[in-house]
């Protein structure tokens, strides 16, 4: 059964200061990873991976995977108080398209 | 907006009743999967089908079930509903080539239908 692990539960840091949201994984045929932001309703995405040591960016959000060890992270610098939500992580295998997805890590950013 | 619609919005019902969500998926979307959201079990795959067909099964209970229509539309169906039952359900939809297996592309989620069972 595919699993994935989240660090830290949950962070509280002030506008401006630099987060690093931790992912593991142990998926049976890895085919990719997907970052997810959760506010009040549906997870909007950010990121897709499916190569190591590729990073993707968006603005002030860079993403990274590391397909030996199993992780991936998600760094946000600069925050803003916009930022505060929940970011899931979730994998996709390669028998199917279903996400199998994290507890999450609870961001808020105070001003 | 990801383009992905749900209704309706809230649902609040009683133990033992059964009640229908729907989901319109992206134009162009051949997939449609369900989620369920509560406190204590986080973001689960319930089910997707790819263009009417049933594709993939996940923790989905011997209660519910699932249709997609030829229009691409879909309807999970929860029936003698329990208090657990109470969460978020979410439908997401992807392009989905490949037939509706794995693929690379990514799902879109729908704003969710908050189900409340007293």
């Amino acid at each position: 059964e595919d699993k994935v692990v989240q660090s830290p539960l949950s962070l509280v840091v002030h506008e401006g200061d630099t987060v690093t949201l931790n992912c593991s994984y142990e998926v049976t045929n890895f085919r990719s990873l997907l970052w997810y932001k959760q506010e009040k309703k549906a997870p909007t995405f950010l990121f897709m991976l499916t190569s190591s040591g590729i990073e993707k960016k968006s603005g002030r959000l860079s993403s990274i995977l590391d397909k030996k060890e199993l992780f991936s992270i998600l760094n946000i610098t600069a925050t803003q108080t916009g930022d505060s939500a929940v970011y899931l992580c979730a994998v996709k295998n390669n028998a199917g398209n279903m996400l199998t997805f994290g507890g999450g890590t609870r961001l808020m950013v105070k001003p | 907006d990801s383009g992905v619609t749900q209704t309706p919005k809230h649902l609040i019902t009683a133990t033992g009743q059964r009640v229908t969500l729907r989901c319109s998926p992206r134009s162009g979307d051949l997939s449609v999967y369900w989620y369920q959201q509560s406190l204590d079990q986080g973001l689960q795959f319930l089910i997707q089908y790819y263009n009417g067909e049933e594709r993939a099964k996940g923790n989905i209970l011997e209660r519910f079930s699932a249709q997609q229509f030829p229009d691409l539309h879909s309807e999970l169906n929860l029936s003698s509903l329990e208090l657990g039952d109470s969460a978020l359900y979410f439908c997401a939809s992807s392009v989905a080539t490949s037939g509706g297996y794995s693929s690379y592309n990514e799902q879109f989620f729908g704003p969710g239908t908050r189900l409340t069972v007293l």
